[in-house]
């Protein structure tokens, strides 16, 4: 049982040039969450998905695409990376509602865009 | 709107103090309550979590934290620190069946011996 998996771990960009985060679950999770994480400001929700096939808007979306093909796998992307991009991406997954259930996090992904 | 708000953003304590975490929240209403933690290098864990009821809960690795609601407060105690426990702690509030959690910028916790 891996949890939540992520993939890269680590990543450097260029300016405008484009990637795609993978996160996968193996619990089966309905909800799947994409944040990022930045000196001084904590958890910043980019986007998340209460279901296959379902997307909807964060905090910070801007910038970023997701999609949820699958119900274990959520992709994000960055279509034309900015240096404001640079951070610590975390996936994270919940059976469902994270108030009533625990929100499981992957080991995040260090992205560098120079 | 709800919010989080962690006033420390670096505590440091020598092993074996007690220690205790800020935390307020602003909410129209009795919102859920969240601690988790952050150890180097890795995704956040759950430590403990507040809905309903007794206002002291426990946690894992010998966490508590106490609701208080007259101070809009979710502080997050340990009575004696282990340098194991040297880690980022948020604080996370959410409504009822929200779909989402709001999190705190987070305290630091540096752990001497």
């Amino acid at each position: 049982n891996a949890g939540v998996t992520q993939t890269p771990k680590f990543r450097v960009l260029k300016t405008g040039q484009s990637m795609t985060l993978l996160c996968a679950q193996d619990m089966n999770h309905e909800y799947m969450y994409w944040y990022r994480q930045d000196p001084g400001m904590g958890l910043r929700l980019i986007h998340y998905s209460v279901g296959e096939g379902t997307t909807a808007k964060g905090e910070v979306p801007d910038g970023y695409n997701v999609s949820r093909l699958k119900k274990q796998n959520f992709l994000l992307g960055l279509e034309s990376a900015a240096p404001s991009q640079t951070s610590v991406y975390f996936c994270a997954s919940s059976s469902s509602t994270p108030t009533q259930y625990e929100q499981y996090f992957g080991p995040g992904t260090r992205l560098t865009v120079t | 709107a709800q919010s989080v708000t962690q006033p420390d953003i670096h505590i440091t304590v020598s092993e074996g103090a007690s220690l205790e975490l800020r935390c307020n929240y602003s909410y129209g209403a009795t919102p859920y309550l969240f601690w988790y933690v952050q150890s180097p290098g890795q995704g956040l864990q759950l430590l403990l979590k507040y809905f309903s009821g007794d206002t002291l809960v426990q946690g894992i690795k010998g966490f508590e934290a106490e609701f208080k609601r007259s101070q809009s407060s979710f502080n997050l105690r340990k009575p004696s620190v282990h340098w194991s426990d040297a880690a980022e702690y948020f604080c996370a509030v959410g409504p009822y069946n929200t779909d989402k959690l709001i999190f705190g910028t987070g305290t630091r916790l540096q752990v001497f011996p």
